[in-house]
């Protein structure tokens, strides 16, 4: 089993609609965890970070759920420049060593 | 201020020669990470740095990779006889610290290809 998978997609949704990701992983000592986007052919960034008690930056919303072991990421009213890769990262140990998930695929068509 | 730079951002090269890829951090970040991201694919750990510390090299695929980083700072990512399965977007990424949530800040990358 891979430490950190996704649903690579595509999800292709309408502009305005709501769509949910989620990501499993398979080591429960995992301590940290975020979402990423990465636009195409250009590096990754950081989306937001994902905290135990779940967290919102605008239309973005992160959950981690420990005893299932997945994170999720929701994304409400989507526009088109939302359209992009979004990577799951998990931080295992008491280093900064992380593990990216393949990501997965959204379009957002007009 | 400055993000991380990488170079060459495209290299192209034939099968067997050696190849040497750069990164040069953001000023200050301890940390530094190499990636690789084939067509499709998710992004491959290859080595970490964290400060004066010995290296984690666990992600190198074969003896043929091989990284140093030099004065805390600027890092070089070699491969030796290179082949074709090599072929990738190599990826430099930087953090302020260890521990904690740290964000990584990636680099343009470096788009090799091996003929």
């Amino acid at each position: 089993r891979k430490e950190v998978e996704q649903d690579p997609g595509p999800f292709n949704v309408p502009e305005g609609a709501t769509v949910a990701f989620n990501c499993t992983y398979s080591n429960s000592a995992s301590q940290s965890f975020f979402w990423y986007r990465q636009d195409c052919r250009k590096e990754p960034k950081l989306l937001m970070s994902v905290y135990s008690s779940g967290n919102e930056d605008g239309r973005f919303t992160a959950q981690l759920n420990r005893a299932s072991q997945y994170i999720s990421l929701l994304i409400r009213d989507s526009k088109l420049s939302d359209s992009a890769t979004y990577l799951c990262v998990v931080r295992s140990g008491g280093y900064q060593k992380v593990t990216f998930g393949i990501g997965t695929k959204l379009q957002v068509i007009p | 201020g400055a993000g991380v730079s990488q170079s060459p951002s495209n290299k192209v090269t034939e099968k067997g020669k050696d190849v040497e890829l750069r990164c040069d951090p953001i000023s200050g970040h301890t940390a530094l990470y190499w990636y690789r991201q084939s067509l499709g694919q998710g992004l491959e750990f290859l080595i970490y740095f964290q400060g004066n510390s010995a290296p984690d090299k666990s992600g190198l695929p074969s003896d043929r990779f091989s990284a140093e980083r030099t004065g805390g700072s600027v890092s070089t990512l070699t491969i030796q006889r290179t082949q074709q399965e090599d072929s990738a977007v190599y990826l430099c990424a930087s953090s302020l610290r260890d521990g904690g949530i740290n964000e990584q800040f990636f680099g343009p990358g470096t788009r090799l290809t091996v003929l």
